[in-house]
Parts: C-alpha cells; structure tokens; sequence
C-alpha cells in the first residue's frame, strides 16, 4: 500500500495563480481531510470530507476549494493564490475515529 | 483559535531523562490522540485516548488523560536521541468525530 500520496512535493506560484493540491489514498478511507502548517502555528484544518459527495469546512477554509467525487481522491484548489497561502500543505486520511494517515506534505511558496 | 494548546513549546533534555509534554482543550471531546513529526516530514500517529481512559501505555510512551481539566499529558521515559522531533496532540470532538484539530506542538530536543 501506497497510502497518503500527496503531488507536487513543491510548487511555487505567483500572486494571482491557480493550482491544485492532489490527494490520494489507497486504504479505502471514508474520512480525508487537508491540513496547512506554518511555523509555530501547528496544523490547522482547512476542509475535510467523511465521504464520496461531502465536504465541510475546517478552520481556514478561506481562498480553498474542495471535492470529493470519489473515495480515492481529494483534492485542493487555490482559485487565487496569495502570498499569505505559503505553507506546507499536509493530506491526511483515517477511517471512523481512528488515527489519522499523513501525506508527506506539499510546500508551496507564493511570490 | 486552535483547540489544543500545549506546552512547553520547546523542551530540551539530555539523553536517558523523561520528557512530559502536556495539552489542554476547550470542548468535550470523543478521544485524543498524539503524534510526532520528524523534521520536514508528515505527522506519524502515536497513540489515542478514548474520553472514558485515563492512562494508557505503549512502549516507552505513557498518555494521560483528565477530562475535568480538560488536559492531557504526553510522558516519554528514558527518552534517546532519536526522539529528538515535535509532538502533537489532536483532540476530536464529541458531536463531530469527524475532524481532528491540532495544537501547536512541542519541540522536544534530547541530546546524546
């Protein structure tokens, strides 16, 4: 198993640019959810899914986009990034109340 | 604001000695877990604490949970330089299992 598969690793954009964050387990995972982590902020949730059609928002869901069309994927769009979007994305997926999988993290610096 | 707070932000110890990190949380919750990251990694599960456990064990590793303080402490015995990392506890709320939120950790260093 492959597990939390999160592309690109890096990414840099510039202010005003659209991309999107991929998501992938294979662990058949209802729950997937996506963290940012700035320093000495810890992580903290943007949106996450408990399923196939459903998504709800996190912390600071602002300037994110998500969908979950199907178990596998999750991915996050940036509509118009911003330099206060720089941070280190993290995936992550768990099944019922159990602990939560991570990606290895995708780091992106907006100029 | 962030569920979980924790401190000591940083902590710095030598090799062999105990590590105690603790986090407190504002609202009821189903279970508490922690994990670790490693420098420039993901976050790794270490162990979870149900609302109705108040201790719980795993190797070197002891986690305590009090759920009239609203806090819960992370115990590291004979601690190594390879637990050189940070820590985080993440608690999920009692309505909404769903989501887990983070505090903002504790860097731990353990020199040899």
């Amino acid at each position: 198993n492959a597990g939390v598969t999160q592309t690109p690793k890096f990414q840099v954009l510039k202010t005003g640019q659209s991309m999107t964050l991929q998501c992938a387990q294979d662990m058949n995972h209802e729950y997937m959810s996506w963290y940012r982590q700035d320093p000495g902020m810890g992580l903290r949730l943007i949106h996450y899914s408990v399923g196939a059609g459903i998504t709800d928002q996190g912390e600071v869901p602002n300037g994110y986009n998500v969908s979950r069309s199907t178990t596998e994927d999750f991915p996050l769009r940036l509509l118009s990034a911003a330099p206060s979007q720089t941070s280190v994305y993290f995936c992550a997926s768990k099944e019922g109340v159990g602990e939560l999988f991570f990606g290895e993290g995708s780091r992106l610096t907006v100029l | 604001s962030q569920q979980g707070e924790e401190d000591p932000q940083a902590l710095s110890i030598q090799e062999g000695e105990n590590a105690t990190m603790n986090c407190s949380y504002k609202t009821s919750i189903n279970n508490l877990q922690w994990y670790r990251q490693n420098s420039g990694r993901g976050l790794v599960h270490l162990i979870l604490i149900r609302s109705n456990e108040r201790e719980k064990h795993s190797g070197r590793l002891r986690v305590t949970l009090d759920t009239s303080k609203k806090s819960s402490s992370l115990l590291i015995t004979a601690s190594r330089a390879a637990d050189t990392a940070s820590y985080f506890c993440a608690t999920a709320f009692s309505g909404n299992t769903g989501k887990l939120i983070f505090g903002q950790g504790t860097t731990l260093q353990v020199k040899p």
